[in-house]
């Protein structure tokens, strides 16, 4: 156990649809990642936020927005969802914005149909 | 951040020592080398990093060349366990742990 808590674990969805992925840090961390891993892509990094800024953008589409709250929670919203949109998305913490390891939740595993 | 070369695949007999090479070969002298984990569908696991020197903890060992252009984790006696894909990434320690993660290598413990 990472101590990282995504939900939902899974969730299926049609398209054009919008769904909220939310992501619980490790007690302590400050920075949350988002990234995306679908069978022909491997994993891509969307989206970090240190303190509730965001620190920085890797390929997050623009129908894809992330938020991380006063609490440090993070939820990444998904809309005008398409069918290559279906994949597992991983939301990791880190201590600081320095450390080199990151802890992985299980995953969202999102389906699009 | 430099790109890393690694093997798509390997085996390992359960017991043995199984050891994964990874090429980097335009590494910069600021980049640190990790070595992430992924069991199948479950979220990236840190095992390891080091600079220059070799790094030993209670899942592995990096052996870094003294060029730095290459690395090679070394996991001691592997286990079923063990099977996953195992990724080697370099970055530099201060550029906001942007981890961007390769193909890896798919390792295989056979029983």
């Amino acid at each position: 156990d990472s101590g990282v808590t995504q939900t939902p674990k899974h969730l299926i969805t049609a398209t054009g649809q919008r769904v909220t992925l939310r992501c619980s840090p490790r007690s302590g961390d400050l920075s949350v990642y988002w990234y995306q891993q679908s069978l022909d892509q491997g994993l891509q990094f969307l989206i970090q936020y240190y303190n509730g800024e965001e620190r920085a953008k890797g390929n997050i589409l623009e129908r894809f927005s992330a938020q991380q709250f006063p609490d440090l929670h993070s939820e990444l919203n998904l809309s005008s969802l398409e069918l290559g949109d279906s994949a597992l998305y991983f939301c990791a913490s880190s201590r600081d914005l320095y450390t080199g390891e990151l802890f992985f939740g299980e995953g969202s595993r999102l389906t699009v149909l | 951040d430099a790109k890393t070369t690694q093997p798509t695949s390997m085996d390992c007999a359960e017991g043995r020592a199984a050891n994964l090479p990874c090429n980097h070969s335009t590494i910069s002298g600021n980049e640190y080398v990790y070595w992430y984990r992924q069991i199948h569908s479950q979220g990236p696991q840190y095992i390891i990093h080091g600079l220059k020197n070799n790094e030993t903890n209670e899942m592995a060992s990096l052996i870094i060349t003294e060029d730095r252009k290459s690395s090679t984790l070394i996991l001691p006696h592997a286990t079923l366990r063990d099977t996953a894909v195992y990724y080697c990434i370099v970055r530099v320690a201060r550029t906001g742990n942007q981890f961007y993660f390769g193909t890896g290598t798919s390792l295989t413990v056979i029983p």
